[in-house]
């Protein structure tokens, strides 16, 4: 059965810093990964999506890496902002296809000026 | 906007009522989504279509749940003698299926709270 941690629960940063945010999976067979944001009481923004094939995306300020071998992925988030402040999700898709999404328990971020 | 709409936002209700939640997806999209998240959780599978057929059902649909998507548009979730256990929020997401990387587009979300 696939499971999906995130490490750490919660990080509180001051503005600026670069930081990483972790996600690992137990069954290598995947078909992609989706990183998504929450802000409090609101539904899911996607953030990138990562092709099994690929090793990594980019978008902005945000860079997310794949390493299937391993069972992990990593956000890395540059020059943090108080407005990056939200819970990073990420969820696997199984290989036999997107009909659903295995999510992590999310990382709750909070940037303080 | 074209994004993923679902209504209501918000549903407050006594213990053994009937609820309905309903989801708007984006136009072109022919999968839809629900799913469950429970306070510092992450969301949990609950069913999907693809048009107006139902392909798969987690085993947290209990008998009380029902979903449909009578047209192949919008879909609508009913929550029959509700239970203090169902108070989660309900999201939906769509995706097409021409489009091969899967990825998903959540709403907003409808929150129950069950009394």
């Amino acid at each position: 059965k696939q499971e999906v941690t995130q490490i750490p629960a919660a990080l509180s940063v001051p503005e600026g810093e670069n930081l990483v945010l972790n996600c690992s999976f137990t069954d290598s067979a995947i078909y992609n990964l989706q990183w998504f944001r929450q802000d409090p009481g609101k539904g899911l923004t996607s953030l990138l999506l990562i092709q099994s094939s690929q090793r990594e995306q980019t978008s902005g300020r945000l860079n997310a890496s794949l390493d299937k071998s391993s069972g992990r992925s990593t956000l890395y988030i540059a020059a943090s902002q108080p407005g990056d402040s939200a819970t990073y999700l990420c969820a696997v898709h199984p290989p036999e296809g997107y009909n659903k999404l295995i999510f992590g328990a999310g990382t709750r971020l909070a940037v303080h000026p | 906007d074209t994004g993923v709409s679902q209504n209501p936002r918000h549903k407050i209700t006594k213990r053994g009522q009937n609820v309905t939640f309903r989801c708007d997806p984006i136009s072109e999209h022919n999968r839809l989504y629900w799913y469950r998240q429970t306070l510092g959780q992450g969301p949990e599978f609950l069913t999907y279509f693809q048009n107006e057929a139902q392909l798969e059902k987690s085993r947290l649909l209990s008998d009380r749940f029902s979903a449909e998507r009578p047209k192949g548009s919008f879909s609508t979730l009913e929550i029959q003698r509700t239970e203090q256990g169902d108070s989660a929020m309900y999201l939906c997401a769509s995706s097409n299926l021409g489009v091969n990387t899967g990825e998903l587009f959540f709403g907003e979300g409808s929150r129950l709270t069950v009394l």
